[in-house]
């Protein structure tokens, strides 16, 4: 999985609690990227960083908060968990590097499936 | 809205024949191109990237792209059983750098 770790692989929370999950990159790489994916929607992008305290929202933020403090870690925080975030999170990282026509290229960690009761 | 449309499937080929796996994309901004493989269970991997038209091979893998028509195929030649998986096509963004958008996958089926 291209030195990409997530942490936890499996969790069961109730709704309201809140949640973080961490991914872990040792690549180095500038980019890192929350995606959930359900079934019938494919790939959604929740959030991502292009560098250390840089990040952006993708197309299903609500909900959802990002921080990145090193290069290698890039957490995700569900405030207060609804059964609607029920679903299995990837993160992804990609090199920036422009110049290069592989910049582009995203690699996906393990994932993380969450279930809120 | 911009979006990455793949036939859901399930396509079913036998082995040894040759698998053709279909996307359309809808920003014509877009510049680089994805396959991603997944099995159930899995996270995607990537298989294939293509940045300019025409064909690009990779093994049994092949990657067709045309820009002026906004379609991406991936042929996979000699269907092994192992290839069962669901393909994802990903374009990138072509307003935002080094975002990407998915298609939501074609469940490829090969009997032996």
């Amino acid at each position: 999985d291209a030195g990409i770790t997530q942490s936890p692989r499996h969790k069961v929370t109730e709704t309201g609690t809140p949640v973080t999950l961490r991914c872990h990159q040792t690549e180095n790489h500038r980019y890192m990227y929350w995606y959930r994916q359900d079934p019938g929607h494919g790939l959604r992008l929740i959030h991502y960083s292009y560098g250390v305290k840089d990040t952006d929202k993708g197309e299903v933020s609500d909900g959802y908060s990002v921080s990145r403090s090193k290069t290698e870690d890039f957490l995700l925080t569900l405030e207060s968990a609804t059964s609607s975030q029920t679903s299995v999170y990837f993160c992804a990282i990609s090199p920036g590097t422009s110049g290069r026509p592989s910049y582009n290229e995203q690699f996906f960690g393990p994932g993380t499936r969450l279930t809120v009761l | 809205q911009k979006e990455v449309e793949q036939n859901s499937g399930p396509l079913s080929v036998p082995e040894g024949a040759i698998a053709s796996l279909n996307c359309t994309y809808s920003d014509r901004g877009s510049q680089s191109f994805f396959w991603y493989r997944q099995y159930s269970g899995k996270s995607p991997e990537l298989i294939m990237s293509i940045y300019s038209n025409g064909d690009k091979e990779d093994g049994r893998f092949t990657a067709q792209l045309n820009k002026a028509s906004q379609y991406v195929s991936l042929l996979i030649r000699d269907s092994q059983p192992s290839d069962s998986a669901t393909y994802l096509c990903a374009v990138t963004d072509g307003g935002a750098t080094n975002k990407l958008i998915f298609g939501t996958g074609t469940l490829l089926a090969v009997q032996p």
